[in-house]
């Protein structure tokens, strides 16, 4: 089992439609979890970073955590063309200062349809 | 000014050739990483940095070598560069448990 799983896609939604993307993770002691858009050829760029089980929400962006049954998922509302890109689900296992290990997923491509 | 700076952007060069990757910051974090990512395999860790005096291999260090010679300052080499080593290579930094940020990148060719 990968550390962290992400359906490589794509995924296809239409313009305006709710585009939903997971990760689930195999360390039950991660602390930190981070998503990361990335266009072709680009550096991964931050969207949302969630700590604690819940929602969290910026922009058209939401952030759904549960450690119980160890996923994560990103939700985009209102998508456009322009999310079109691959995301990077990032897990850093255990919290704190003592750990260097941020382990990523291989990415899931979201293709908005105009 | 980008906070995460990374030399050259673009490289091409000849199998058996010394390269030098360089990155420096001004997010003033302490820690420092080097990753390449080839297509379908996503990102893979090469070396990582706590400070200054502190390197570590991540899990494909083998062809490659750092350098931490400041805390602002991160650079890879490649002391013999071979066709396999041509990749996108990214310097992250982070602080704490708090998430990674890149810099644009290098897109190395090795002929």
């Amino acid at each position: 089992q990968k550390e962290v799983e992400q359906n490589s896609g794509p995924l296809s939604v239409p313009e305006g439609a709710i585009a939903s993307l997971n990760c689930t993770y195999s360390d039950r002691g991660s602390q930190s979890f981070f998503w990361y858009r990335q266009y072709s050829g680009k550096s991964p760029e931050l969207i949302m970073s969630i700590y604690s089980n819940g929602d969290k929400e910026d922009g058209r962006f939401t952030a759904q955590l549960n450690k119980a049954s160890q996923y994560v998922s990103l939700l985009i509302r209102d998508s456009q063309p322009s999310d079109s890109a691959t995301y990077l689900c990032a897990v850093n296992p255990v919290g704190g200062s003592g750990t260097y290990k941020y382990i990523f997923g291989t990415g899931t491509r979201l293709k908005v349809l105009a | 000014d980008a906070d995460v700076t990374q030399t050259p952007r673009n490289r091409i060069t000849k199998t058996g050739k010394r390269i030098m990757l360089e990155c420096s910051q001004t997010k003033g974090h302490d820690r420092m990483y080097w990753y390449r990512q080839d297509p379908g395999l996503g990102l893979r860790l090469i070396y990582y940095s706590f400070d200054v005096k502190d390197i570590n291999k991540g899990e494909i260090s083998d062809g490659y070598s750092v350098s931490r010679q400041a805390q602002a300052k991160f650079s890879l080499s490649l002391e013999s560069a071979i066709p396999n080593q041509t990749a996108l290579y990214f310097c992250a930094t982070s602080s704490g448990n708090q998430p990674q940020h890149f810099g644009d990148g290098t897109r190395l060719s090795i002929l």
